[in-house]
């Protein structure tokens, strides 16, 4: 049974930091999905990582993936408020490409 | 730009009751699935659906639960006799055909509330 773990499920950091969220899963996949999610809303995609070395970059937020670690990383630049929000990184796996998701981080962004 | 859509947004029941989820997955999508996420928690896998078949179900999808696509546009997730543990956002999630690039798109959820 594939297992996605994430950490830290806190983070409150202050503006203008720097900080990394870690998404560790336990089988071979070739996808993974990094969603945001705001208080009583739906998933919004913020990254699609399909293969080893990937990595891709949206404004402040970059997520990388190293399929051979098993591990992503979603890396926040310089924070601001409006990243405050859950983060919930996602793996596929299986024959139907069903999700496996990860507990979540609640990202608090201090000014 | 296509999106999965959703209804309704926020139903209430009492328990006992039956529901029906209705979801509109994007039209030239073919695999289909139903989540869940109680409130606080992390978003459950509950089934996927394929050329008009249940593909793969998790242990949270009991007899209690059905889905369909009745008509070629909706996808619909029905609850026989909810319970109070039932109460979460149900979201539903289509993709392309498999074997490609297969992004799965989520709708904005219905959150069920039983009392």
């Amino acid at each position: 049974e594939l297992k996605v773990e994430q950490n830290p499920l806190f983070l409150s950091m202050q503006e203008g930091k720097n900080y990394t969220i870690y998404c560790n899963y336990s089988t071979t996949s070739d996808r993974l999905y990094w969603y945001r999610q705001d208080p009583g809303k739906s998933l919004e995609s913020l990254f699609v990582l399909l293969s080893n070395g990937a990595v891709k970059q949206e404004g402040r937020l970059m997520a990388s993936l190293d399929t051979k670690a098993r591990l992503s990383t979603l890396h926040i630049t310089a924070a601001v408020h409006d990243l405050s929000a859950t983060y919930f990184c996602a793996v596929e796996g299986g024959s139907n490409y069903k999700l496996t998701f990860g507990k979540g981080t609640l990202l608090t962004v201090n000014p | 730009e296509p999106e999965v859509t959703q209804t309704p947004s926020h139903q209430v029941t009492q328990m006992g009751q039956e529901v029906i989820l209705r979801c509109v997955p994007i039209s030239n999508h073919l695999y289909f699935y139903w989540y869940r996420q109680i409130l606080g928690q992390k978003v459950e896998f509950l089934v996927s659906f394929y050329n008009n078949e249940i593909s793969e179900k998790s242990e949270i999808f009991d007899d209690q639960f059905s889905v369909e696509r009745p008509d070629g546009s909706n996808f619909t997730l029905k609850i026989r006799s909810t319970k109070l543990e039932d109460s979460a956002m149900y979201f539903c999630a289509s993709s392309e055909a498999p074997g490609v690039y297969n992004e799965q798109f989520f709708g904005p959820g219905t959150r069920l509330t039983v009392l």
